[in-house]
C-alpha cells in the first residue's frame, strides 16, 4: 500500500530564516505530487506541483520554491521567511489507483513564523 | 479557471440527514471529488464523481449535475465524529497534470 510522509510536524522559524520541508512517498512510482498551503479556516492553495523528477510548477508567486530531486520525494524551500509564509503545509500524491488524481495528502507540517 | 462555492458553515443535529452544496463554474470538467478533513488533520479522500448522478458510500452518498454546475454531499445517521470540514474540489481538465481545485470547504458541527 501507499504511503505519504512528511516532516517535521511542527515548525517555528525566526522571520528571514531558511525553510526546508520534506516529503516522500512509498508504495508507488512515477507519482504526480503537490505542496498545498492552508490558512487558519480557510481552503487549500496549490503552491507546486510536479509530474516527474526535475519538472516543477509554480502555482502562485511567491518567495518558497520546490524541488523534485527523486521519483518520489519532493522539497519546498525558501531562503527568507516571511510572517505571511506562516501555515499548514501539506503534500499530496495522485496516480493511477481506483480513481485517477485522487489525491492523498501527508499528515502536514505546521509552520509559525514569528 | 475554476471558481466554487460552499457554504462557509452548517449545524446538525446527531442522528439527522445533512446536505452541503457546491456549486462549480470552470473551463473544462473531468470530475469532482469530496473530501473530509477533521480540525488540525490532512483532508482524507470521500468520494468522486464524473458522470451525473448519485454515489452511495454508506452513510454518505455524493451527487452530481454537471449542467448545472452542481453536487452534494449527504451524510446520514449523523455521528460526533462527522463534526469536520468537507471540502469540494473540481479535477482540472489537463488530464496528465492531476491537479484538482479545491473550494475552501464547509464546516460542519454536529451536536447532541
Amino acid at each position: 500500500s501507499q504511503t505519504i510522509h512528511q516532516w517535521p510536524a511542527t515548525l517555528v522559524q525566526p522571520v528571514g530564516s531558511p525553510l526546508s520541508l520534506e516529503c516522500t512517498v512509498e508504495g508507488t512510482s512515477n507519482p504526480n505530487l503537490y505542496w498545498y498551503r492552508q490558512a487558519a479556516g480557510r481552503g487549500l492553495q496549490l503552491l507546486f506541483y510536479s509530474v516527474g523528477i526535475g519538472q516543477i510548477s509554480s502555482e502562485v508567486p511567491q518567495n518558497l520554491s520546490a524541488s523534485r530531486p527523486q521519483d518520489r520525494q519532493f522539497i519546498l524551500s525558501s531562503k527568507k521567511l516571511l510572517l505571511s509564509d506562516s501555515g499548514f503545509y501539506l503534500c499530496a500524491w495522485s496516480g493511477l489507483g481506483e480513481y485517477t488524481d485522487t489525491q492523498y495528502f501527508g499528515p502536514g507540517t505546521r509552520l509559525t513564523v514569528l | 479557471g475554476q471558481n466554487i462555492d460552499q457554504p462557509t458553515e452548517m449545524t446538525a443535529t446527531e442522528g439527522a440527514i445533512v446536505q452541503i452544496n457546491c456549486t462549480y463554474q470552470t473551463s473544462g470538467f473531468n470530475g469532482l471529488f469530496w473530501y473530509q478533513q477533521h480540525a488540525g488533520e490532512a483532508p482524507t479522500f470521500l468520494s468522486y464523481n464524473v458522470l451525473d448522478g448519485l454515489e452511495e458510500k454508506g452513510r454518505f452518498s455524493s451527487f452530481l449535475s454537471r449542467s448545472k454546475g452542481y453536487s452534494y454531499l449527504l451524510l446520514k445517521e449523523l455521528q460526533m465524529k462527522d463534526s469536520a470540514s468537507y471540502l469540494c474540489a473540481v479535477r482540472d481538465p489537463l488530464i496528465n497534470a492531476g491537479k484538482s481545485t479545491f473550494g475552501d470547504g464547509t464546516t460542519l458541527t454536529v451536536k447532541p
